[in-house]
C-alpha cells in the first residue's frame, strides 16, 4: 500500500499567518509522530499520538503549535502566528503498533516563513 | 537526556571507495540504535538497526556494530556506488521509549 503522505509539500507563509500541515499515515498504523527538522540538523521530536490520544507533546516548542488526530488516522499540525524561526521541514512518521515498532516517514512539508 | 553525535560532512568519495561515518551516543540504559538514509527528494528510510550490545545491523552492503564500551555505532560500506549519495542520520531510541533522537546528518556524495 501507499506510504506516509504529507501535504502540502511546500508552504510559504508570511510572518503572523496560521498554517496547517496534514499527515496521512499508513493505513492501520496506530502510532503517529511529528518531528521538526531545521536546516542542516537532524529531526527533533515534537509530539506522539497513539490512535486519537496525544500521549506526548513535550517537544512542541511553544503554545502556538497544536496537533490533532481526531479519528485516529489523519493528523494535522497547526502553527498559529508563524515566526521566522518556525521555518523548517516538518516530518510525520507512523508505526504499526505501539512504541517500539519501526517508524515510517513521510516526505515532509517544507515551511518557509517570510 | 539522550543525544547523538555524528561525523560532520559533507563527505565526497569516488565510486568503490570505503565509507565510514562515525556516530557516538549518550543515553541511559540500553537504547536501540539506527541508521536512517534520506535520498534526494525522498523521505527518511530505515537503513539498519541494532537493539543490543555487539549486535551488527546490515543492509545494502552497509554495516554498523553496536559498541557499548565506546558508545558508538559507526556506519561502514566497503565499496560505495553513485546511488549511495544521500544524507545519513544516526539515531537512537531509549529502552521503553518511542521517540527517536537524531544526529545532525552527514551528506555523502559519491562521484563516478
Amino acid at each position: 500500500g501507499a506510504g506516509v503522505s504529507q501535504s502540502p509539500r511546500y508552504k510559504v507563509a508570511k510572518r503572523g499567518q496560521d498554517v496547517a500541515l496534514r499527515c496521512d499515515p499508513i493505513s492501520g498504523h496506530v502510532s503517529l509522530f511529528w518531528y521538526q527538522q531545521a536546516l542542516g540538523q537532524g529531526p527533533e521530536f515534537l509530539t506522539y499520538f497513539q490512535n486519537e490520544a496525544q500521549l506526548d507533546k513535550s517537544g512542541l516548542p511553544s503554545d502556538r503549535f497544536f496537533a490533532e488526530r481526531p479519528e485516529g488516522s489523519v493528523s494535522t499540525l497547526k502553527i498559529q502566528r508563524t515566526q521566522q524561526e518556525d521555518s523548517a521541514v516538518y516530518l510525520c512518521a507512523s508505526s504499526l503498533g505501539l512504541a517500539g515498532n519501526e517508524q515510517f516517514f513521510g516526505p515532509g512539508t517544507r515551511l518557509t516563513v517570510l | 537526556g539522550n543525544s547523538v553525535t555524528q561525523m560532520e560532512g559533507p563527505v565526497t568519495l569516488s565510486e568503490e571507495a570505503f565509507l565510514t561515518i562515525n556516530c557516538t551516543y549518550t543515553a541511559t540504559g540500553y537504547p536501540s540504535l539506527f541508521w536512517y538514509v534520506q535520498y534526494p527528494g525522498e523521505g527518511l528510510q530505515l537503513l539498519l538497526k541494532a537493539t543490543k550490545a555487539d549486535d551488527k545491523g546490515s543492509n545494502k552492503g552497509f554495516e554498523a556494530t553496536y559498541r557499548k564500551e565506546t558508545t558508538s555505532f559507526h556506519l561502514e560500506k566497503g565499496s560505495v556506488q553513485v546511488s549511495d549519495s544521500a544524507v545519513y542520520f544516526c539515531a537512537l531510541r531509549g529502552r521503553d521509549d518511542y521517540k527517536l533522537s537524531f544526529g545532525a546528518g552527514t551528506t555523502v556524495t559519491v562521484r563516478a
